[in-house]
């Protein structure tokens, strides 16, 4: 059963905080590992898919970097923003597979 | 704005009615998805359709019928839904299945 872990669940940080979340994966039969953000009352929006063992891909304040030997991602927000909140998940694309899995997400709340 | 519309924005239906949900993606995608979300659970993808050709029936009940007319176009025909049906039902596409996914607003489905 393949499986898409991401901690933590929620997250409050303040206004300029830098923060991070994880993204676990299974190791094995990896194609890609997505990054989407879903705002509240939008559509989940795509950050990142990533395809390369140790790439680092980077949009603005938020990057990503992926170990696809280990099975995780993280995600970087620099200077954390109120226009930041929003639910961040991924998705795990397996090699022999056209679907992608799902993680549940992390809620992130920045006060201003 | 992502290019991926969906009507109704919410619907209200009985159990014994029939309803479809509309999708129509302006980004000449080869790929279209419906996807349910619930209350806490990962997003679950139901269908997939490449080039027009259903890719993916991941084991939905028969009361949910999708249709693609076109590549741009996706439709889900509901009949005798249950109250647990209840959700949110997310449209996206993608250039092919191996790429990043483009999200419409959704559809809220209450089932009565």
């Amino acid at each position: 059963i393949l499986n898409v872990e991401q901690s933590p669940q929620s997250l409050h940080v303040q206004e300029g905080d830098s923060t991070n979340f994880t993204c676990s994966f299974p190791s094995s039969n990896f194609y890609a590992l997505h990054w989407y953000r879903w705002e509240t009352a939008k559509s989940p929006e795509a950050l990142f898919v990533m395809t390369l063992n140790g790439d680092e891909k980077k949009k603005g304040r938020i990057s990503a970097t992926l170990n696809t030997k280990e099975g995780y991602s993280y995600l970087y927000i620099k200077g954390s923003q109120p226009e930041d909140s929003a639910t961040y998940l991924c998705a795990f694309h397996a090699g022999n597979n056209r679907k992608l899995i799902w993680g549940l997400g992390t809620s992130l709340a920045v006060n201003p | 704005e992502t290019g991926v519309t969906q009507t109704p924005r919410h619907l209200v239906m009985g159990m014994t009615n029939k309803k479809s949900l509309k999708c129509e993606q302006h980004l000449g995608h080869n790929a279209m998805y419906w996807y349910k979300q619930s209350a806490k659970k990962p997003l679950e993808l139901m269908f997939v359709y490449s080039l027009e050709e259903r890719v993916e029936n991941n084991s939905v009940p028969s009361r949910f019928s999708p249709e693609c007319p076109n590549s741009s176009h996706l439709f889900l025909h509901l009949h005798t839904l249950q109250p647990e049906d209840s959700a949110l039902y997310l449209c996206a596409s993608s250039q092919d299945l191996r790429r990043e996914q483009y999200f419409g607003p959704g559809t809220r489905l209450t089932v009565t």
